[in-house]
């Protein structure tokens, strides 16, 4: 069955600390994934995606992620961290079409001045 | 780009009634979805439809119908609300094709059934 794992329930890093979310998935072929971001009281922010290709990709507000098929993880990173990147992660993942898309149950990162 | 209107961003109702959350987007696409958030489960798939009229259900469809009469419009029906469907509800639209593949999500509603 198609899942998708993160880990990590919380994160707390220090401002211009680098982070790492990680993102596991159980999928039988190469998915599409995606990281978005919800910031309290908002709905999802897509930061990035994969589809196929170049393994790492770059999306808005300086992530970016890698692909690594062997470990079956699309894990999300930043090398800077800004205050106001304090909210919660979901990576996700789709076949495609109009399957559906299937989420981790999040990572709330919160940001240490 | 993409924009998907839930109508609503906080609703409070009360055990039994009948509630509709509304999603419109606007970009005449065919596939649109319902999705509730709850803390440390994530987003899970309550019902999407891929064409008007037509629906199917999600992982957690009980308690839930829906409606598609037109095609920029989705609408999420609680038939009896009750207090365990306290939760975030988001739409979302899917566009297709190779390279601007991905889903836009609504702001999200947030019932509170008392």
């Amino acid at each position: 069955a198609q899942s998708v794992t993160q880990p990590d329930i919380h994160i707390t890093v220090s401002e211009g600390a680098s982070l790492e979310l990680r993102c596991n998935y159980s999928y039988g072929a190469t998915p599409y994934l995606f990281w978005y971001v919800q910031s309290p009281g908002q709905g999802l922010q897509l930061l990035l995606k994969y589809f196929s290709g170049d393994t790492l990709v770059q999306g808005i507000k300086g992530f970016e992620a890698e692909f690594k098929r062997s470990q079956s993880s699309f894990n999300l990173r930043k090398p800077s961290v800004h205050w106001s990147d304090a909210a919660e992660y979901f990576c996700a993942l789709t076949s495609g079409g109009y399957n559906k898309l299937i989420f981790g149950a999040g990572t709330r990162l919160a940001v240490h001045p | 780009d993409v924009k998907v209107t839930q109508s609503s961003r906080y609703l409070v109702k009360r055990t039994g009634e009948k509630v509709f959350l509304e999603c419109v987007q606007d970009m005449d696409h065919e596939n649109m979805f319902w999705y509730r958030q709850d803390p440390g489960l994530g987003l899970r798939l309550i019902y999407f439809s891929y064409d008007v009229k037509m629906k199917e259900k999600g992982d957690i469809p009980e308690g839930y119908s829906v409606s598609r009469e037109k095609k920029e419009r989705f609408s999420l029906i609680l038939e009896s609300a009750s207090t365990n469907q306290t939760s975030m509800y988001l739409c979302a639209s899917e566009t297709t094709g190779d390279h601007n593949y991905g889903y836009t999500f609504g702001s999200g509603t947030r019932l509170t059934v008392v």
